[in-house]
């Protein structure tokens, strides 16, 4: 079956470390998205890619990095300079258009920083 | 800048209530607009989505959402509710700019249903 995966489920961290969180997709969709959940804020993008080897910042890209090496794989890494980065991290696709396929989440990711 | 607003925070409701959760949008140009839904301990499902044509789409579940594009607004209703529609609701928009299009979610709505 088609879908996203995201690994760790739970992921630990201590303050001042980089982690990478990884977004696999079989689902042959050129669009990409990371999402943070917060309680209260909604889901809010972090960043998205179109294409393989581009992407763009969503509205809260500060602290963190994103590569789009493979149509596959989108993975985000938290680094040091993101000041709150426990949160629920969720991977999402789609097709470039809307149309065709919207938005597939995976089941995302829970960092917790300490 | 693009923005989705649901101001209902947290609903409660009885069994067989009415439903409505509204949404609204800010932005003038094409838009595509979605309700996505996360029960407990799931990952987020698509409800319904609007396109063009029929303002009034239906989804899964009994849903359906109405789009007023005068009052960029795009609530979502169901008739009578049932103990497991107990979730969280978001409504996204994506608008259609000309080289790249993103996907805004607004800050979700939190749907109790009393057995």
């Amino acid at each position: 079956d088609g879908g996203i995966t995201q690994s760790p489920k739970y992921l630990f961290r201590k303050e001042g470390q980089n982690v990478t969180l990884s977004c696999e997709q079989n689902l042959n969709h050129d669009a990409m998205y990371w999402y943070r959940q917060d309680p209260g804020q909604g889901l809010r993008l972090i960043y998205y890619s179109q294409i393989v080897n581009d992407f763009q910042k969503g509205d809260i890209a500060e602290g963190y990095s994103v590569s789009r090496e493979k149509k596959e794989s989108f993975p985000l890494t938290v680094t040091s300079a993101q000041k709150n980065p426990t949160a629920f991290y969720l991977c999402a696709s789609s097709d470039r258009d809307m149309t065709i396929s919207p938005l597939h989440f995976g089941n995302g990711t829970r960092l917790t920083v300490t | 800048a693009q923005s989705v607003s649901q101001h209902n925070h947290h609903v409660i409701l009885s069994e067989a209530a009415s439903l409505e959760l509204g949404c609204n949008y800010s932005y003038g140009g094409t838009v595509n607009l979605f309700w996505y839904v996360q029960y407990p301990g799931q990952h987020l499902q698509l409800l319904l989505k609007y396109f063009s044509g029929d303002p009034l789409v239906k989804g899964i579940k009994g849903f359906e959402a109405e789009f007023i594009k005068s009052k960029f607004s795009f609530n979502l209703r169901k008739p009578s509710v049932q103990w497991s529609d107990t979730a969280e609701y978001f409504c996204a928009v994506n608008a259609l700019y000309s080289s790249a299009s993103k996907i805004i979610f607004g800050s979700g709505t939190r749907l109790s249903i009393r057995p």
